[in-house]
């Protein structure tokens, strides 16, 4: 079965303090995976993906096959971070986007 | 970037009628469209995939009947919401998948189209 979770609805944290949203996967092939973020009032946009190793806004994720799991982290977060993020499963064959319940990231000045 | 644009975002229409929602691709050409509906601080679930030329599929539990899409070009796909009721009442989202597959890692979004059904 394809299954996204990401277990925190809301995360709270302080500017400046590092930030960790979760992400775990259950995929039988090999998994491509993504963050979105949606911020207030806005579309849904991407924000990375594994297969570029990259960092967008200071944000990083790693896919770690042996523990399914596609965190997002920040060491820093700023207040401007505050939007609900989402971690999406890309099914290879179809193509169709595999969305996690998303978290909230509120991030207090 | 690439631009999904939506229509309308916003309606409100009376129950028992027809509302149709357009997607269009404004600088790309998408073979594939997704349409997704979200509910008040929840994910977005997939109705159904929007393919150019053919049949849409649809998920499990999905109406066919009910969520009529069409997909006549490779820059617009429309989903109509027929007899609608009240608990049609959502946030309804569509993606599209670029052409070539070059791109097509990505899915881009259109805003959202808030549908009330009084």
């Amino acid at each position: 079965a394809q299954r996204v979770t990401q277990p925190e609805k809301l995360l709270s944290v302080f500017k400046g303090a590092p930030v960790e949203l979760k992400c775990n996967y259950s995929y039988s092939g090999s998994p491509e995976l993504f963050w979105y973020v949606q911020y207030s009032r806005q579309r849904l946009q991407l924000l990375l993906r594994h297969i570029s190793r990259e960092s967008i806004k200071g944000f990083t994720a790693d896919l770690n096959k042996g523990e399914t799991s596609f965190h997002l982290k920040k060491p820093f977060a700023q207040e401007e971070d505050s939007a609900m993020y989402y971690c999406a499963l890309k099914n290879s064959n179809t193509g169709k986007l595999i969305f996690g319940q998303g978290t909230t990231l509120q991030v207090k000045p | 970037g690439a631009v999904v644009s939506q229509h309308p975002s916003r309606v409100i229409c009376k129950s028992g009628t027809s509302v149709k929602i357009e997607c269009r691709s404004l600088d790309f050409q998408a073979t594939t469209m997704f349409w997704y509906r979200q509910f008040p601080k929840q994910s977005l679930m997939l109705m159904a995939t929007s393919n150019e030329g053919s049949k849409a599929t649809y998920e499990q539990g999905v109406e066919k009947d009910k969520f009529l899409i069409n997909h006549a070009s490779l820059t617009l796909s429309t989903l109509t919401v027929t007899s609608a009721h009240p608990e049609d009442s959502s946030f309804y989202i569509c993606s599209a998948r670029p052409t070539p597959l070059l791109r097509a890692a990505e899915a881009f979004f259109g805003q959202g189209t808030r549908l009330t059904v009084v």
